[in-house]
């Protein structure tokens, strides 16, 4: 089974924190994601990685970056975390985008 | 644009009893797939199915089965014998293309509560 982890369940953080969210998987995955989650808003992709170093813009990516220096992992960071950043961040992995994504267990962040 | 479409933010089912959840969804693409996510309150999202767009048989995974309809862009989810583990949040997505290559795109999702 495919196994997608994140380093945080539940994350408080103060305005202006620099903030690492970091995602890994175990199947060897081309494809990476990161996307957040509000309500009413559904899913939205902030970044994504088809390859190690590699990276394009989802639709949110403003205030956010990406690192991806080993395929299994995939970091979102937050350079100066504000107040309207604070979501449910989802990671995901995929052998392919158009297939099928399997997502982590998420971490609900807190921006205060 | 690219749009998927779940127009029943809430629904209700008894255990053991019937449900099905719409999505529509919008695409000029002849071969894609389509999903079926589960989201519980302990908020992991599962796969609970796949179809793929080429194949006219529906998918069923025990429980759940869809209903396609390819020219009506429609992508049902029924889930038989409804058990008090199927509450959960539910997602339909489909894979963006052209300018939103390597998304998934998102309905809003439907909530549904299966009552005792």
């Amino acid at each position: 089974d495919v196994k997608v982890t994140q380093s945080s369940r539940y994350l408080v953080k103060r305005t202006g924190e620099k903030v690492f969210l970091e995602c890994v998987q175990d199947m060897d995955h081309e494809n990476m994601f990161w996307y957040r989650q509000d309500p009413g808003l559904g899913l939205r992709l902030i970044y994504f990685s088809y390859d190690v170093k590699m990276k394009e813009k989802g639709d949110i990516p403003e205030g956010y970056s990406v690192s991806r220096e080993k395929k299994e992992r995939f970091s979102l960071i937050l350079e100066s975390a504000s107040t309207n950043q604070t979501s449910m961040y989802l990671c995901a992995s995929a052998m392919r985008p158009e297939e099928t994504q399997y997502f982590g267990p998420g971490t609900r962040l807190l921006v205060l | 644009a690219q749009t998927v479409t779940q127009s029943q933010p809430e629904m209700s089912v008894q255990e053991a009893e019937t449900v099905t959840l719409s999505c529509t969804y919008d695409t000029s693409e002849s071969d894609y797939y389509l999903f079926w996510y589960k989201q519980p309150p302990s908020r992991q999202m599962i796969l609970v199915i796949r179809q793929e767009a080429y194949k006219q048989q529906n998918a069923t995974e025990n429980r759940f089965s869809v209903n396609f309809q390819k020219a009506a862009k429609s992508f049902s989810l029924k889930i038989s014998d409804s058990q008090l583990g199927d509450a959960a949040m539910y997602f339909c997505a489909y894979p963006g293309y052209g300018g939103s290559q390597g998304n998934l795109i998102f309905g809003k999702g439907t909530k549904l509560s299966v009552k005792p």
